[in-house]
């Protein structure tokens, strides 16, 4: 069965901290997204990658960078986080082209 | 560009009563659209209720049904008879499984969250 793992499911930072959220798939899927999930407003792309060493920019992707290490790992990154960065962050793997989405079971961020 | 628009907040339902939560897609890039519904239960991730990739086809899973209108750009979401286990957050979503410019990722609806009564 697809897997995706994320670390931490919870993290507490305060404004101007930096964090990094952590991503690991055993799907030997290609791509691989960071989406945020805020109330009224869905699930936004923020960033993905199709590959190891492949950065590509999502819908909402100010105030993060992230980086694919590997097949399996893909990590998102805030340098300087911010209060409205506060949300539930869901990674997900697919083998792409609008296909199924395997998601982690989120990390829960709070910047106060 | 693409959107999904879903029944918005919330849905209550009584045990064993029918459920529909309606959802219609837009897109202006997308020639082969492939539906889904997602459904996410408390402390736990988004995970694949149903998917349709052709118009007019119907998918099931569940208990639930979908059927993929072209006409009316629409995929309901629809249940018979609801239990109390099915109470989450229904998601619905839009993908592209031609080589159009969008098809990396899907586009998600803002989320229905239904509770199911006793």
């Amino acid at each position: 069965e697809a897997a995706v793992t994320q670390s931490p499911r919870n993290k507490v930072t305060v404004t101007g901290g930096n964090v990094t959220l952590s991503c690991r798939q055993t799907n030997s899927h290609n791509y691989m997204y960071w989406y945020r999930q805020d109330t009224g407003h869905g699930l936004r792309l923020i960033h993905y990658s199709y590959g190891a060493g492949n950065l590509q920019i999502g819908d909402v992707p100010d105030g993060y960078k992230a980086t694919r290490t590997t097949q399996e790992d893909f990590f998102l990154l805030l340098e300087l986080a911010s209060p409205s960065q506060t949300s539930l962050y869901f990674c997900a793997s697919s083998w792409g082209g609008g296909n199924t989405l395997y998601f982690g079971a989120g990390t829960r961020l709070s910047v106060l | 560009g693409d959107s999904v628009t879903q029944t918005e907040g919330q849905v209550t339902v009584s045990e064993s009563k029918s459920l529909i939560i309606n959802c219609t897609y837009s897109t202006t890039s997308i020639a082969y659209p492939n539906l889904f519904w997602y459904v996410r239960y408390p402390g736990e991730g988004l995970q694949l209720l149903l998917k349709v990739i052709t118009a007019g086809q119907k998918g099931s899973s569940r208990g639930f049904e979908a059927t993929y209108n072209k006409e009316t750009t629409s995929f309901h979401l629809q249940k018979a008879s609801v239990q109390e286990s099915d109470s989450a957050v229904y998601y619905c979503a839009l993908g592209d499984r031609g080589s159009g410019g969008s098809n990396y990722k899907l586009t998600f609806g803002k989320g229905t969250l239904l509770t199911v009564t006793p």
